[in-house]
């Protein structure tokens, strides 16, 4: 069975720290791909990134970036310079790779990540 | 382009109640994803609807039903409310039903039930 595991249920950071949003995933599958999303108040989930299980290249895009490592089954998020509009819970989900109906997703229990001033 | 929306955005109902939500896909998507996000916790599969079939079903009640119709809008339906169905719904919608698909959520209808 697949199972996400966000161990921060809460983190606070004083604005322009650095921060690592850690997840931990668990499937059978060989072929699987791993999400990251953000929600704010207003309760929509926002999608941040998809990394297939062949892709370990980690990935940065502003100032978000990614490690993606298969030997410790991760996939964790930094936000480098935080900034009080990063303020969210953070969601890790994973789906599996297959065809067909396979768009599942299994989320964790999401980081609130609070960002002050 | 509209994004998905759902309706209504709030809802209070009684505990032995029925209640329809509603979900319009992203123009362009044709698949409808339902899941359900208690306080505090992530979101949690109900079932998938592709050609106005359900396709996968979470670990729910049949009491959760849904439909998908030709223009790929989806109703989830609820019948005999408990007070543990009180969660926000969201609604996810995607091309097609691959791993790989990127699914686009709905700001959600939070659900009271009393």
């Amino acid at each position: 069975a697949q199972k996400v595991t966000q161990a921060q249920t809460e983190i606070s950071v004083v604005e322009k720290e650095d921060v690592t949003l850690d997840c931990v995933y668990e499937t059978r599958d060989t072929t699987y791909y791993l999400f990251w999303y953000k929600q704010p108040p207003s309760g929509e989930l926002v999608f941040l990134i998809r990394r297939n299980s062949f892709d370990e290249q980690n990935e940065i895009s502003g100032r978000y970036s990614w490690n993606f490592q298969k030997s410790t089954s991760s996939f964790n998020f930094t936000i480098t310079a935080s900034q009080v509009v990063d303020s969210a819970v953070y969601f890790c989900a994973l789906s599996e790779g297959g065809g067909g109906t396979a768009s599942k997703l299994t989320f964790g229990t999401g980081t609130r990540l609070q960002v002050t001033l | 382009d509209a994004g998905v929306t759902q309706s209504p955005t709030h809802l209070i109902k009684t505990r032995g109640q029925q209640v329809t939500l509603r979900c319009s896909p992203k123009s362009g998507h044709d698949t409808v994803s339902w899941y359900q996000q208690a306080l505090g916790q992530g979101p949690q599969f109900i079932f998938q609807y592709y050609e106005e079939e359900e396709r996968q079903r979470g670990n729910f009640p049949d009491r959760f039903s849904g439909h998908q119709f030709p223009n790929y809008s989806s109703e989830l339906n609820v019948n005999a409310l408990l007070l543990g169905d009180s969660a926000l719904y969201l609604c996810a919608s995607s091309l097609g039903t691959g791993g790989n698909t990127e699914a686009f959520f709905g700001q959600g209808t939070r659900l009271t039930v009393v």
